[in-house]
């Protein structure tokens, strides 16, 4: 398949800030981006979804931008807290029907 | 509600011998079944896509003489993996969809050990 995300970089950010984690995506013909949370030992859960007729999609305490211009995700997390030390993954799906692959994620370290 | 199982969540095995995991849809009918292999520290790659009463289609380089996947019913599929090998070693995940519907719904996870 694809790849997505060519790097794993960890972000370690103080509890209460916020967090960027960003993400690159190489397939041009891909319409729907989902943000995965992977905890250790764990299944992926998701996040928060955009489609591709959108540059902006906000949940609670999270967002998701999307610049297709440069094959581009992130994800900000608003008030970061411990919980949310994870390894956060952004994964892609074109014309596929709800086939996804994964970039290479981001580790979220969440100082107290 | 969707709530995907996997059993066993560890299996240790000797190498040459077959280990099958099993992953179930608890409480919804998953007419697409996902699995997908993560090894420590990297991305889940997805290996094949299970539709019910189907061959599964695998990702390109995996075997699929190795890594032998049953949809059997819209709530179980099942992932054998023969004649294991120590590189096999590795977290596999399984995931569900419904019909007509982009969302996957993930199981905890099976670590596979090789010795």
């Amino acid at each position: 398949g694809e790849s997505v995300g060519l790097h794993l970089p960890t972000l370690s950010v103080q509890e209460g800030d916020n967090s960027i984690i960003n993400c690159a995506y190489s397939n041009s013909a891909s319409d729907y981006f989902i943000w995965y949370k992977q905890e250790s030992g764990k299944g992926p859960q998701f996040i928060i979804d955009i489609r591709s007729n959108m540059d902006k999609r906000q949940g609670q305490r999270v967002t998701v931008l999307l610049n297709k211009t440069v094959k581009h995700l992130s994800l900000q997390i608003a008030a970061t807290q411990p919980g949310d030390s994870a390894v956060y993954f952004c994964a892609e799906n074109w014309n596929n029907f709800n086939k996804f692959y994964f970039g290479s994620g981001t580790k979220l370290n969440v100082k107290p | 509600g969707a709530v995907v199982s996997q059993h066993p969540s560890r299996v240790i095995c000797k190498s040459g011998t077959s280990v099958k995991i099993e992953c179930r849809s608890l409480d919804f009918q998953a007419t697409t079944m996902f699995w997908y292999r993560q090894f420590p520290k990297q991305s889940l790659m997805l290996m094949a896509t299970s539709n019910e009463g189907s061959k599964a289609t695998y990702e390109q380089g995996v075997e699929k003489d190795k890594f032998l996947i049953n949809h059997a019913s819209l709530t179980l599929s099942t992932l054998t993996v023969t004649s294991a090998h120590p590189e096999d070693s590795s977290f596999y995940i399984c995931s569900a969809s419904r019909s007509s519907s982009y969302e996957q719904y993930f199981g905890p996870g099976t670590r596979l050990t090789v010795t």
